[in-house]
C-alpha cells in the first residue's frame, strides 16, 4: 500500500521568509512518481512538479525547491522569501509509474500555508 | 498540460435529488479520473473513467451512487445520486497525458452544497 505523510497540519510565516513543507512517503513500488500540488483558496489544484523515483537530483524553480531524498523517503518543498500569493494549501503525492497498474494518486493530507503581511 | 473545465462550478442540491457534473478537455488524453474533496480534507479517487465502458470504481464508491459515463475521449460526466448533507464537497475532474508523464492535471472543481 502507499502512504504519504504530511505532518505539518498548518504553518504560518511572515512574509519574505523561508518556508519548507515536509513530506515523507511508503511504498512498495522500486519506481514511482512523486508530485507538489498546491490548492489556493479559490479551490482548483495546481501542479507545480513532479519527480521520478530514479532521479534524486534536487530542482529550483524560481522561488521553489525541492528535496528528494529516497534514503528517507522524503521531498520536502522550500519556499524562498515567501509571498502573501504563496498562502495555499499544499498536496504531496505519490503514484506508480504509467503501466504498473492503478493511476490513483495517493495524497497527504495537505499543509496549510498562510503568508502573513 | 490540458486545459479541463467543469460545469456547474458551484451548486447548492436539496437531500434526495442529483447532480450531474461535466468535464471537458481541450485536447485528447488517455486517462480522466473523478475526485472527492470533503470539507478540510485531501483528496480521494472515486473512479476511472473509462471510454466506452463502465468506469473503475474505488474502494467505498459505487456506481449506483456516482455514475460516471465518458463517450469520447475529451468529456467525462459524474452523477452524485440521491444526495445527502454528507455529499457536500469538492467534485474534482482530473486527466493525464501518458505521453507527458504521469502527472493528473485537475479542473477548476465543482463545489457542491447538499442541503
Amino acid at each position: 500500500a502507499q502512504k504519504v505523510t504530511q505532518a505539518q497540519t498548518e504553518i504560518s510565516v511572515v512574509e519574505k521568509e523561508d518556508v519548507t513543507l515536509d513530506c515523507v512517503y511508503e511504498t512498495r513500488d522500486t519506481t514511482y512518481y512523486l508530485f507538489w500540488y498546491k490548492q489556493p483558496p479559490s479551490g482548483e489544484l495546481v501542479f507545480l512538479i513532479r519527480r521520478n523515483s530514479f532521479d534524486e537530483q534536487n530542482e529550483i524553480s524560481g522561488r521553489y525547491s525541492w528535496n528528494f531524498q529516497k534514503s528517507t523517503s522524503s521531498f520536502n518543498f522550500t519556499i524562498t522569501a515567501s509571498q502573501v500569493v504563496d498562502s495555499a494549501v499544499y498536496f504531496c503525492a505519490l503514484n506508480r509509474i504509467p503501466g504498473a497498474g492503478s493511476y490513483q494518486l495517493t495524497f497527504g493530507k495537505g499543509t496549510k500555508l498562510s503568508v502573513i503581511p | 498540460s490540458a486545459v479541463i473545465s467543469q460545469k456547474p462550478s458551484r451548486d447548492i442540491c436539496q437531500r434526495g435529488t442529483s447532480l450531474t457534473i461535466q468535464c471537458q478537455v481541450d485536447s485528447q488524453v488517455t486517462m480522466m479520473f473523478w475526485y472527492r474533496q470533503q470539507p478540510g480534507q485531501s483528496l480521494t479517487l472515486i473512479a476511472t473513467a473509462n471510454q466506452g465502458s463502465e468506469a473503475t470504481y474505488e474502494s467505498g464508491f459505487v456506481i449506483d451512487k456516482f455514475p460516471i459515463s465518458r463517450p469520447n475521449l475529451t468529456f467525462s460526466t459524474l452523477t452524485v445520486s440521491n444526495m445527502s448533507p454528507e455529499d457536500s464537497s469538492i467534485y474534482l475532474c482530473s486527466v493525464t497525458i501518458l505521453a507527458g508523464g504521469a502527472e493528473q492535471y485537475f479542473g477548476p472543481g465543482t463545489r457542491l452544497t447538499v442541503t
